[in-house]
């Protein structure tokens, strides 16, 4: 079975530069969500959808961030304009419902950003 | 909101030995306890995960304990190899505000097993 896939892997930029990382979730999950991860912060919750629909964005950092989630098998995190701080591996992870039991989040193997 | 503490950051093992990870959360509410090991260039995978309503869960290798009164909880795991030597996370899920289960995230342990 295919899991959570995301593009790209890797993305060097420059600063102010445009950048947009996307998921495609396990087929059939009803939750989608986007992590950043550093050294320094761990592993932060950035926004999570269900059924396509935004719930919680609290942890984006800046309007310079945005999601969006247009269908059930794919979802975009955008950075406009990037700074050098916004370099992190970032990761998408998918789970389902399952009869309102909590089931276990698949993640993705990340993209690995790095802003000059 | 919940938090999550793990502890140690680091912990250097002998191949053979046990290694325990140990976590404590702040939400009684939390009923669900994924652990996820991470290797270098790969994303968080599940290896392990415990509900409040038992106490000790073991698969070979690796286990998990549970303490709810103490808002504890543990992995274990023995005769230790090269390839357990990643990072390992702790989490702990509940119900959050709107009624969806978000898990929140310990800041990860990084175990080396030594040959």
């Amino acid at each position: 079975d295919a899991g959570v896939i995301q593009s790209p892997r890797h993305e060097v930029t420059e600063m102010g530069q445009e950048v947009t990382l996307r998921c495609k979730p396990i087929s059939g999950h009803d939750y989608l969500f986007w992590y950043r991860q550093t050294m320094m912060r761990g592993l932060e919750l950035l926004i999570y959808f269900n059924n396509n629909v935004p719930i919680d964005d609290s942890g984006m950092p800046e309007d310079r961030f945005s999601a969006k989630m247009p269908n059930a098998s794919f979802s975009t995190l955008k950075i406009q304009p990037s700074e050098p701080r916004d370099s992190a591996v970032y990761f998408c992870a998918s789970s389902s419902t399952g009869s309102g039991r909590h089931q276990p989040q698949h993640f993705g193997d990340g993209t690995r950003l790095s802003i000059l | 909101g919940e938090n999550v503490e793990q502890h140690p950051s680091t912990l250097s093992v002998q191949e053979g030995d046990s290694a325990v990870i140990k976590c404590t959360y702040s939400d009684s509410a939390s009923n669900y306890f994924p652990w996820y090991k991470q290797e270098l260039g790969k994303g968080p995978q599940l290896i392990i995960d415990i509900r409040s309503n038992v106490g000790e869960k073991k698969d070979q290798r690796i286990a998990v304990t549970l303490n709810k009164t103490a808002k504890h909880f543990s992995l274990h795991i023995t005769e230790t190899q090269p390839e357990d030597s990643a990072v390992y996370f702790c989490a702990a899920s509940g119900p959050r505000s709107g009624g969806s289960y978000i898990p929140t995230f310990g800041r990860g342990t990084s175990l080396i097993v030594h040959p």
